[in-house]
């Protein structure tokens, strides 16, 4: 079974702070992406990771950043963070040439 | 207008019943289409892709229709176990896939 481990389950954070969310994937996945979940908007893509070292920009990248040193690692960065940054984010992983992805359990961001 | 459209609900209906979801897309070159389950405070799990002919899975069948761009989910015979929300997905590759905002049903006893 593929199994995708996020850092912390639900996180609260001010404003300001910076702030480091990490997702772990077992299966040797090549791809792993990051989403936030809002109400009303479903997931949107913030970055994805093809190799390690790689990243890609997704529909909302504005106020993260990325690392992927390993390649079971995957890593979101928020900066400093912002009230806006409020979220449920959630990590997923695929094989390279593969469309089904495996998600994370989710990490419920409250920043005050 | 957003890429993925899908009528949010909830849907609420007793055991048994049969309910249909229906789920459009904007990007007429989407190439690949999904519906996935999420639990309340859960991650998404793929239930099953969506192929052009239609399948079936179960008491779940899926449908693609690509001229009027739409995908469709039936479930027959509604178990309290299919309370839950689901997602359509849809993709142009791999890396670029779209979800609409997900449909509620609970099923009621």
């Amino acid at each position: 079974d593929v199994k995708v481990t996020q850092s912390s389950r639900y996180l609260v954070k001010r404003t300001g702070e910076k702030v480091f969310l990490e997702c772990v994937q077992d299966m040797d996945h090549e791809n792993m992406f990051w989403y936030r979940q809002d109400p009303g908007l479903g997931l949107r893509l913030i970055y994805f990771s093809y190799d390690v070292k790689m990243k890609e920009k997704g529909d909302i990248p504005e106020g993260y950043s990325v690392s992927r040193e390993k390649k079971e690692r995957f890593s979101l960065i928020l900066e400093s963070a912002s009230t806006n940054q409020t979220s449920m984010y959630l990590c997923a992983s695929s094989l390279r040439n593969q469309e089904t992805q495996y998600f994370g359990p989710g990490t419920r961001l409250l920043v005050l | 207008r957003k890429e993925v459209e899908q009528d949010p609900g909830p849907f609420n209906v007793p055991e048994g019943a049969t309910v249909a979801f229906n789920c459009t897309y904007s990007n007429s070159a989407s190439q690949s289409f999904f519906w996935y389950r999420q639990d309340c405070r859960k991650e998404p799990k793929l239930l099953m892709s969506v192929y052009s002919s239609g399948n079936e899975d179960g008491r779940f069948t899926a449908q693609l229709n690509r001229a009027s761009q739409y995908i469709s989910l039936l479930i027959r015979d509604s178990k309290l176990s299919d309370s839950a929300t689901y997602l359509c997905v849809v993709s142009m590759t791999n890396n670029d896939m779209r979800f609409g905002a997900g449909t509620r049903l609970t099923v009621k006893p």
